[in-house]
């Protein structure tokens, strides 16, 4: 099994363009979420899913959409990027809710010029 | 406010040296705590959890935290690191709402050999 699978693994954007992360599990899990890594900021919550058709806020969710019209995939989507998005994505899915910890992928990293 | 604070940015050690990362929660009801390890240019993996139970948790590669409920902490412990053991590591909890996980900013430790 893949486990949790990310794309692109890096991208340099211009200010102002617009792109989509993919993330894709083949565990059947529920839950899926978006975080960003900064340094010296941990990992910071900005979108995540209970289940396919949802999707909720976390902690930095301006400047950014996310979709999940298929329980495997989680889709987030930069419209107008900005220097301040320049990180790196994690994404990650879990079973059961959280109880049993998260499946990470391998990261994006994003840069923003 | 619901947060996970980690009060060590960067922990320098000697191999066989002890180790013991503080992190401390802020919230109250149902607490499901975390420790993920990140080696560099990957994604986190879960080094250990509690949920209930028997305090102190056994984790992988010799690692073990301990649950002190008065105290508000769960510090991750190792009798006697290895240079392998140089990564970052991440302290989470569940947020009050059970959906997702709060991570702590993360300790970088370095193990010269």
């Amino acid at each position: 099994n893949a486990g949790v699978t990310q794309t692109p693994k890096f991208r340099v954007l211009k200010t102002g363009q617009s792109m989509t992360l993919l993330c894709a599990q083949d565990m059947n899990h529920e839950y899926m979420y978006w975080y960003r890594q900064d340094p010296g900021m941990g990992l910071r919550l900005i979108h995540y899913s209970v289940g396919e058709g949802t999707t909720a806020k976390g902690e930095v969710p301006d400047g950014y959409n996310v979709s999940r019209l298929k329980k495997q995939n989680f889709l987030l989507g930069l419209e107008s990027a900005a220097p301040s998005q320049t990180s790196v994505y994690f994404c990650a899915s879990s079973n059961q809710g959280t109880n049993y910890g998260y499946t990470f992928g391998s990261g994006t990293r994003l840069t923003v010029v | 406010a619901q947060s996970v604070s980690q009060h060590n940015h960067h922990v320098i050690l000697s191999e066989a040296a002890s180790l013991e990362l503080g992190c401390n929660y802020s919230y109250g009801g149902t607490v499901n705590l975390f420790w993920y390890v990140q080696y560099p240019g990957q994604h986190l993996q879960l080094l250990l959890k509690y949920f209930s139970g028997d305090p102190l948790v056994k984790g992988i590669k010799g690692f073990e935290a301990e649950f002190i409920k008065s105290k508000f902490s769960f510090n991750l412990r190792k009798p006697s690191v290895q240079w392998s053991d140089t990564a970052e590591y991440f302290c989470a909890g569940l947020n009050q709402a059970g959906t997702a996980l709060i991570f702590g900013k993360g300790t970088t430790l370095s193990v010269s050999s």
